[in-house]
């Protein structure tokens, strides 16, 4: 089983619907983060958390909401998806001793 | 405000070649620089790690260095497999410790490894 898990791997969904991305790690890292990809841009940072009380803005974090439920889980809600959020979406952990970065499979999102 | 730079964007090499995909940066003042592989639509998978006061790692075939003085490291592939087909990107992560949640991307190398 992957390290970090994320579901659902794959949705389409349309305009003006809520949409909610999961991840859950049994790394044992308190360090989760949400990044998103687009051809063109590479990876951009949305949200962060170093622990289950912290959460905080990446670059991009507008239109994004996260929650995070436990040290191993943390959620990505879009609450009115609109297509310019069309991407694919990476949950990571990273190991806070040495910084290392862990990538999950992605979860590719298509608003119509 | 760092900038992370990958060039050539894509590569193409026989079976069997030896190469370097290179990273630069801007700003020397890094905590650590992390090579990734990336298949089509999938994940990126960690493939090494280099704190700042390392010059080098190795892992099987793969061979990263560091050189931060002049903002630059390498990823040497030995003996290249079509199997090593993917985009190769790197991340470096600011000075301010393991804990900083700033990491910079370059765009990624997209290799091709021929038959």
């Amino acid at each position: 089983d992957a390290d970090v898990t994320q579901t659902p791997r794959n949705r389409i969904t349309k305009t003006g619907k809520r949409i909610m991305l999961e991840c859950s790690q049994t790394k044992g890292h308190d360090r989760m983060y949400w990044y998103r990809q687009d051809p063109g841009l590479g990876l951009r940072l949305i949200y962060y958390s170093f622990d289950v009380k912290d959460i905080n803005k990446g670059e991009i974090s507008d239109g994004y909401s996260v929650s995070r439920q436990a040290q191993a889980k943390f959620s990505l809600s879009l609450e009115s998806a609109i297509p310019n959020q069309t991407a694919l979406y990476f949950c990571a952990t990273s190991d806070r001793a040495t910084g290392e970065l862990f990538f999950g499979e992605g979860s590719r999102l298509t608003v119509l | 405000k760092q900038e992370v730079t990958q060039i050539p964007a894509a590569l193409s090499v026989p079976e069997g070649e030896n190469l370097v995909l290179n990273c630069s940066f801007t700003d020397s003042a890094i905590y650590n620089l992390q090579w990734f592989r990336q298949d089509p639509g999938k994940g990126l998978t960690s493939l090494l790690l280099i704190q700042s006061s390392q010059r080098e790692q190795t892992s099987g075939r793969l061979n990263a260095s560091l050189d931060k003085s002049s903002g630059r490291s390498t990823l040497y592939i030995a003996a290249s497999q079509p199997g090593d087909s993917a985009t190769y990107l790197c991340a470096v992560r600011e000075d301010s410790g393991a804990g900083s949640y700033q990491l910079t991307f370059g765009k990624g190398t997209k290799l091709s490894v021929i038959p």
